[in-house]
């Protein structure tokens, strides 16, 4: 079991150019979700998924698409990167429902440097 | 909508102090489920505890503990004696009742010095 992973670990970019975050979880989870991390401000919502197909917005999710052909797969686009977006970028994935055990996994996180 | 404020950014302690990390939240639902994550230095985030709103009881888990107060709508984390090994930033979160979909607070940074 690899639980959450993503890729690159770390990543410059320069404004303009665009590029796709990888997440992947091997839990079979139902939900999927993307954050960033500003200093400071903790983690804010980007985009979410409640299974493969269905994706939603959450808090910030300006400048970011998603998509979610599969259950395992959960990518982040950036689709013309601004320095704005410099932050730490953290998947999660958790199971449907209101069980006391659906905690959320954590990816390691993907620290995006936008020039 | 749903707000978590976590009042102390930075707490300094010396090891075997005891250090209580508040964290107050703000939601209009009935239902929902309140969680504590550490993030060391080495940036992963990791789970500590999730409570549900209709579970009021306290928690213990060896120096950790847990107070979940509905009535001022906090949910603060006690650790006691304080090992260096605990220096890290803890964030408290909010989640809704149908999803898992978290909302932080700004997280407080724990420094425990030896």
């Amino acid at each position: 079991n690899a639980g959450v992973t993503q890729t690159p670990k770390f990543q410059v970019l320069k404004t303009g150019q665009s590029m796709t975050l990888q997440c992947a979880q091997d839990m079979n989870h139902e939900y999927m979700s993307w954050y960033r991390q500003d200093p400071g401000m903790g983690l804010r919502l980007i985009h979410y998924s409640v299974g493969a197909g269905i994706t939603d917005q959450g808090e910030v999710p300006n400048g970011y698409n998603v998509s979610r052909s599969t259950t395992e797969d959960f990518p982040l686009r950036l689709l013309s990167a601004a320095p704005s977006q410099t932050s730490v970028y953290f998947c999660a994935s958790s199971r449907n429902g209101d069980s006391s055990y659906n905690e959320q996994f954590f990816g390691p996180g993907t620290r995006l440097t936008v020039l | 909508a749903q707000k978590v404020t976590q009042a102390q950014t930075e707490i300094s302690v010396v090891e075997k102090e005891d250090v209580t990390l508040d964290c107050v939240y703000e939601t209009r639902d009935t239902t929902y489920y309140l969680f504590w994550y550490k993030q060391p230095p080495s940036g992963e985030l990791v789970f500590l505890i999730r409570r549900n709103s209709f579970d009021e009881q306290n928690e213990i888990s060896g120096r950790y503990s847990w107070n979940f107060q509905k009535s001022t709508s906090s949910f603060n984390f006690t650790i006691t004696a304080s090992q260096v090994v605990d220096s890290a930033v803890y964030f408290c979160a909010l989640g809704p009742n149908a999803g898992n979909m978290l909302t932080f607070g700004g997280g407080t940074r724990l420094m425990v010095k030896p």
